[in-house]
């Protein structure tokens, strides 16, 4: 298997545009995690998909990040507009969740997001 | 809600030092524990975890970490550091039951000299 594929790997694009990331499972996971770091605040979860369903987005900053995962094998998180402040690493990661719980993420390289 | 707090943000230690990373979680279920490492330039991966028995858990490269529920810790230990594990680490939690998500704490980086 790939592993967790996200793209692109770095992103840079002028405040107030649309920026869209991509990020591809692992097959048969069925738990998925958008995470942003950054130097101040670490590794923060955004929004979290069990199934394709969003089950807690409670960590989206405000209303200009939205998250989707259409099928198993594809989610997009897009931010509209950009801001500088949303420049940070986005990592997406998967997870079987066979037993219930969450018993190991695999995480993909991140996309570095810079917004000028 | 579920939350993670690591005490030091960044470490140095020389080689062949002992390693203690503080990690406590709050939450009052029960909860599988992670420790999550990041080399410089690449993506986390599991360094070790904690779903139930032992409290004392070891992971690979040497490191072990020890799960006290009556101070809600799961500090990272390493009896002698190499400066190949100069890296950020992250300590998880994840709560037990349902559909629950995985919260991660702020890191703390590791700076091995030789």
């Amino acid at each position: 298997d790939a592993g967790v594929i996200q793209s692109p790997r770095h992103e840079v694009t002028e405040m107030g545009q649309e920026v869209t990331l991509r990020c591809k499972p692992i097959s048969g996971h069925n738990s998925l995690f958008w995470y942003r770091q950054t130097m101040m605040r670490g590794l923060e979860l955004l929004i979290y998909f069990n199934n394709n369903v969003p089950i807690d987005d409670s960590g989206m900053p405000e209303d200009r990040f939205s998250a989707k995962m259409p099928n198993a094998s594809f989610s997009t998180l897009k931010i509209q507009p950009s801001e500088p402040r949303d420049s940070a690493v986005y990592f997406c990661a998967s997870s079987p969740t066979d037993r219930g719980f969450n018993e190991k993420l695999f995480f993909g390289s991140g996309t570095q997001l810079s917004v000028l | 809600a579920q939350s993670v707090s690591q005490h030091n943000h960044h470490v140095i230690l020389s080689e062949a030092a002992s390693l203690e990373l503080g990690c406590n979680y709050s939450y009052g279920g029960t909860v599988n524990l992670f420790w999550y490492v990041q080399y410089p330039g690449q993506h986390l991966q599991l360094l070790l975890k904690y779903f139930s028995g032992d409290p004392l858990v070891k992971g690979i490269k040497g490191f072990e970490a020890e799960f006290i529920k009556s101070k809600f810790s799961f500090n990272l230990r390493k009896p002698s550091v190499q400066w190949s594990d100069t890296a950020e680490y992250f300590c998880a939690v994840n709560a037990r039951g349902g559909y629950q998500k995985v919260t991660f704490g702020t890191g703390t980086k590791l700076q091995v000299i030789p």
